[in-house]
């Protein structure tokens, strides 16, 4: 499996720790999203990026933070601000443009857990 | 305001019967939907799109814009059909999900 890469699979932090979830793509799409996935709640929207140096925030952004300095790379920082951390985090991809031609494409994920 | 409801969070059938898996949405725009796959210790993927109205692997979904509708159906459940589903509406910038429904096929 190429195209997205996440790391790492599973992460454990303590509370009042900032942590870095890492999210690589190599398919030269333009936009990146976070999304937070909890069950029975679906998919929410952290932040996303349309482009470098650009990012908005998207449902849930509180607590969250992120950076776009390369086209390849959105990583996203949970910061001890967000209440309830422990989750399961989704990046994704998608070329810009194309409507419905273009779908989003997604990383394997990381679960954090906060001990 | 995009919003998407998939109003059953599990279904359950038995392999050979029909299934159907609820979706709708709401946005004043012309919609573009998407159904969603996750199985089992895999990632998240495209099962289809309505704009091709194609069937992938058995599955179909019609857009209904009288009722607002994209429901996912299949006239013959596998098991391997086990999955957890996602509807989806592409907005002018970003994808917005439904609640999910988790599939289980039973033998």
């Amino acid at each position: 499996d190429g195209g997205i890469t996440q790391s790492p699979k599973y992460l454990f932090r303590k509370e009042g720790q900032n942590v870095t979830l890492s999210c690589e793509q190599n398919l030269n799409h333009d936009a990146m999203y976070w999304y937070r996935q909890d069950p029975g709640q679906g998919l929410r929207l952290i932040y996303y990026s349309q482009i470098v140096n650009d990012f908005q925030k998207g449902d849930i952004a509180e607590g969250y933070s992120v950076s776009r300095e390369k086209k390849e790379s959105f990583p996203l920082t949970v910061t001890s601000a967000q209440k309830n951390p422990t989750a399961f985090y989704l990046c994704a991809s998608r070329k810009k443009g194309g409507g419905a031609y273009n779908e989003q494409f997604f990383g394997p994920g990381t679960r954090l857990t906060v001990l | 305001a995009q919003r998407v409801t998939q109003p059953e969070k599990l279904l359950s059938v038995f392999k050979g019967a029909p299934v159907e898996l609820k979706c709708n949405y709401s946005y004043s725009g012309s919609p573009e939907l998407f159904w969603y796959v996750q199985y089992s210790r895999q990632r998240l993927q495209l099962l289809l799109r309505h704009i091709s109205r194609e069937s992938i692997k058995g599955f179909t979904a019609d857009l209904n814009k009288g009722e607002t509708s994209f429901h996912l159906k299949k006239p013959f459940a596998q098991e391997e059909d086990s999955a957890m589903y996602y509807c989806a509406l592409q907005g002018a910038q970003k994808l917005v999900f439904g609640q999910g429904t988790r599939l289980t096929i039973n033998p």
